[in-house]
């Protein structure tokens, strides 16, 4: 079965600053890949996606990420937060291949942005 | 486009009561549609999903049961609610193998 580690819980980051969430996961064949964000109270907004193809995947926000296979790590990362963007960052992995499977999150990391 | 729905936002329930979650899905047919809880403090864990009407899979053992008796339509429900059903549930519908969310229903089993 597949898994999802975020390692971090808690990030702080200040306005204008660099972001980087870390994603491994584990699964025995090419997973799809997934971050979505929540803010409080509200459901998961998808940010981006990773099926095939270029490693680099670019998403709503001005957020991108980056798959690794040698490191099964999908981190996400921007290169100047706002405040806006204070909220759970959620990284999932799917089965894919047009079946029903549901996906498989990790815990969850959540950003702080300092002024 | 495709809009989700979910009602209640918000509802507080006394244990031993029974439950009944609405989730509706427009702008698309014949979905795959799921359930998701979110518990405090831990990420989102599968509890139902369903590929049609009336075919329902159950991904984790419990005090919850889901239906689909409408294309669109997809019901969480109990007949005893305990402290543990808690938590805020989310459902979702598939295209081409990504999920979009609903904006979800917080529980509060009191």
């Amino acid at each position: 079965a597949q898994s999802v580690t975020q390692p971090d819980i808690h990030i702080t980051v200040s306005e204008g600053a660099s972001l980087e969430l870390r994603c491994n996961y584990s699964y025995g064949a090419t997973p799809y890949l997934f971050w979505y964000v929540q803010s409080p109270g509200q459901g998961l907004q998808l940010l981006l996606k990773y099926f095939s193809g270029d490693t680099l995947v670019q998403g709503i926000k001005g957020f991108e990420a980056e798959f690794k296979r040698s490191q099964s790590s999908f981190n996400l990362r921007k290169p100047s937060v706002h405040w806006s963007d204070a909220a759970e960052y959620f990284c999932a992995v799917g089965v894919g291949g047009g079946g029903a499977d549901g996906l498989t999150f990790g815990k969850g990391t959540h950003l702080i942005i300092q002024p | 486009s495709q809009t989700i729905h979910q009602w209640p936002a918000t509802l507080v329930q006394p244990v031993g009561s029974p439950l009944s979650l609405e989730c509706t899905v427009e702008g698309t047919s014949n979905p795959n549609l799921y359930w998701y809880r979110q518990a405090a403090g831990r990420g989102l864990q599968l509890l139902f999903y369903s590929v049609g009407i009336g075919q329902i899979s159950s991904e984790v053992p419990q005090n919850l049961s889901a239906s689909r008796p409408q294309d669109r339509q997809f019901i969480l429900s109990s007949k005893k609610l305990l402290l543990s059903d808690s938590g805020f549930y989310l459902c979702a519908w598939s295209f081409r193998d990504t999920q979009y969310f609903g904006p979800g229903t917080r529980l509060t089993v009191l």
